[in-house]
């Protein structure tokens, strides 16, 4: 069965304390992987789309890498607003295939 | 450019009913899909629409149903509501079926509660 799994669960971190998200999943055949977040009280927002192992993106303080097994976000030098929950999705290569969300990573910045 | 529109925001439903939430994708996206959020399973999908046809449907059980108008707008409804249908309900909208380049666009959703 596929699966995305993130971790941690919750991150607490102090302004400017830089960190790593991580999303780890087991999908036979990746089209692609999606970085969103979610305030709460809102829907996802479209953070990032990685397609292949080696691939990063980067917005603002946020970095997200792609390996054939993980994915990972990197938070650089936080700020409060940056207090939000990450999630990460998978598509699968076959067919239409949907979105396959993870449980997500609440994080809280403290000034 | 309006986003993705959800109505209504809230709702309190008793055990039983049915109830019936709304859709409007970004104008020119012909794709709609519903996911069911909760605090312990996360977003799940339930299902996908495109050209008023249902593409792709989740593991959800009967009571759950939508479709699609002309207009790309779109409806899901939940019948015999159950505790645990409460919910946050989101509608994500995309230019075609799956996802593009910049995955999908969701709406803030529709909070349901089943009293």
């Amino acid at each position: 069965e596929d699966q995305v799994t993130q971790s941690p669960e919750a991150l607490r971190l102090q302004e400017g304390e830089s960190s790593s998200l991580n999303c780890s999943y087991t999908v036979s055949g990746l089209r692609g992987l999606f970085w969103y977040r979610q305030d709460p009280g809102k829907g996802p927002e479209f953070l990032f789309t990685l397609y292949s192992a080696g691939e990063e993106k980067e917005k603002e303080r946020l970095k997200a890498t792609l390996t054939k097994k993980e994915s990972f976000l990197h938070i650089t030098a936080p700020k409060p607003e940056d207090s939000a929950t990450y999630l990460c999705a998978v598509q699968m290569n076959s067919g239409y295939s949907t979105l396959t969300f993870g449980k997500g990573t609440m994080l809280l910045v403290s000034p | 450019k309006a986003g993705v529109t959800q109505t209504p925001r809230y709702l309190i439903k008793t055990r039983g009913q049915q109830v019936t939430l709304s859709c409007s994708p970004i104008s020119g996206h012909r794709s709609v899909s519903w996911y069911q959020q909760t605090p312990g399973q996360g977003l799940q999908f339930l299902f996908e629409y495109f050209s008023e046809t249902q593409r792709n449907k989740g593991n959800f059980p009967g009571r759950f149903s939508g479709r699609q108008f002309s207009n790309s707008r779109s409806e899901m409804n939940v019948s015999t509501l159950e505790l645990g249908d409460s919910a946050l309900y989101l509608c994500a909208s995309s230019l075609a079926l799956g996802t593009d380049n910049y995955g999908y666009t969701f709406g803030s959703g529709t909070r349901l509660t089943v009293v």
